[in-house]
């Protein structure tokens, strides 16, 4: 079965980095995109970042944009997000998820969630 | 960047009873909407995609139905694990991937 484990989270200053990990096992990886996807205490769902199966291509949340970095390295089935120049609103639940397919970008199978904390 | 608005915020319900859910979007995403919903302390978890196919696993007495820019969500025969926060979420153009605010389905 899908199984999605983050980790990496923790508590970090403003200003500073984090790198979250992303181990993924029970379906081929390389075939497929993946997303971040981040929910704020008692907020909603906020779409972060993606990256193509093959590392080709990736968006950003304008939120994140030129702060985040999302990179894959498919011989070890990982995820990763380098979240730098850390905000205090950049504090959440931070989900890894598996996108369906390039035609239907739906989101299929999510992580437990590596809760962020941003404050000094 | 396509905006979901989801209605209601809250929603109480009596177990066994049915509770409808709306969703609707700025501009047309066709079918491209997908339903998640979210019990406290887990991750949420894929119910419908194609506005109306159910994920698998996913019990027939969850429903949804629309297109365009107008969706519902039918959950019927409502049991004590139904209880959640639900999410829609569009799919059809990206980036950014965007989901409603949510709606709470809570027990009357």
């Amino acid at each position: 079965q899908v199984q999605l484990v983050e980790s990496g989270g923790g508590v970090v200053q403003p200003g500073g980095s984090l790198r979250l990990s992303c181990a993924a096992s029970g379906f081929t990886f390389s075939g497929y995109g993946m997303h971040w996807v981040r929910q704020a205490p008692g907020k909603g769902l906020e779409w972060v970042a993606f990256i193509r199966y093959d590392g080709s291509n990736k968006y950003y949340a304008d939120s994140v944009k030129g702060r985040f970095t999302v990179s894959r390295d498919n011989s070890k089935n990982t995820l990763y997000l380098l979240m730098n120049s850390l905000r205090p609103e950049d504090t959440a639940v931070y989900y890894c998820v598996k996108g369906h397919s390039s035609s239907w970008n739906y989101f299929d199978y999510w992580g437990q969630g590596n809760l962020v904390t941003v404050s000094s | 960047e396509i905006v979901m608005t989801q209605s209601p915020a809250t929603l109480s319900v009596s177990p066994g009873d049915t509770a409808t859910l709306s969703c609707r979007a700025s501009q047309s995403v066709s079918s491209n909407l997908a339903w998640y919903h979210q019990k406290p302390g887990q991750a949420p978890r894929l119910l419908i995609y194609g506005a109306s196919t159910r994920a698998t696993g996913i019990p027939a007495r969850f429903s949804g139905s629309g297109s365009g820019t107008e969706f519902t969500l039918t959950i019927s025969s409502l049991q004590s694990e139904d209880f959640a926060v639900y999410y829609c979420q569009q799919y059809k153009n990206w980036p950014p991937w965007t989901f409603g605010q949510g709606t709470k389905v809570e027990i009357k």
